[in-house]
């Protein structure tokens, strides 16, 4: 079946403009991550869902950063206002349950630049 | 909360060879340790995870230990070859997320 989707893959905008990045999971899979890649580095963890559950924001870096996620499927990260140092890889993951030992699953990520 | 610290951080093989990846967590509670192949531009693949409750866990080429009591756990590729070069990272979750390690960039010369 379908993996997890990402769009847009790359993303080139100016300093201060929003951006919105999102996230199509597995379909069923009522987990879902945001994690943030800089170059070169690991996994940051930003924010998760599970099911109809308040989301854990505790990841994100700071109150520029916000994401939704609509009708337990598709999510939207958004970036307010952004800077240079946003500029990353923005991936997302989707996991069948909230459960520790199901595996997450990762999308092809969204390449930000900001100039 | 958990911390990941993950070792060596670059690693170069001949091909054939075994290749070794030692990751350490900081929380007993941790009971889930994925292994994630990545290739240049390429989405994090999961390769082999293991639970808690099971020491040594095996796929054909790859493996993977734990030792709950000194809190670590690694990656043992056999027979390497050069489609095995990619960035690996481990990860430990207690429930979730997952805190990853900050990876470890495999080469494998032929």
């Amino acid at each position: 079946g379908a993996g997890v989707s990402q769009s847009p893959s790359n993303k080139v905008t100016e300093k201060g403009k929003d951006v919105e990045l999102r996230c199509d999971p597995i379909s069923g899979h009522t987990a879902l991550y945001w994690y943030r890649q800089s170059l070169g580095q690991g996994l940051e963890f930003l924010i998760y869902f599970q099911g109809n559950s308040a989301p854990d924001k505790s990841g994100l870096p700071s109150d520029r950063f916000s994401a939704e996620r609509t009708g337990g499927s598709v999510s939207t990260l958004t970036i307010q206002r952004t800077q240079q140092e946003d500029s990353a890889v923005y991936l997302c993951a989707s996991r069948l349950t909230g459960t520790a030992n199901q595996p997450q699953h990762f999308g092809d990520g969204t390449r930000l630049s900001i100039l | 909360g958990e911390n990941v610290e993950q070792h060596p951080s670059t690693l170069s093989v001949q091909e054939g060879d075994s290749a070794v990846i030692k990751c350490t967590y900081s929380d007993s509670a941790s009971n889930y340790f994925p292994w994630y192949k990545q290739e240049l531009g390429k989405r994090p693949q999961l390769i082999i995870d293991i639970r808690s409750n099971v020491g040594e866990k095996k796929d054909q080429r790859i493996a993977v230990t734990l030792n709950k009591t000194a809190k670590h756990f690694s990656l043992h590729i056999t027979e390497t070859q050069p489609e095995d070069s990619a960035v690996y990272f481990c990860a430990a979750s207690i429930n979730t997320p997952l805190v990853f390690g900050k990876g470890t960039r495999l080469s494998v010369i032929a």
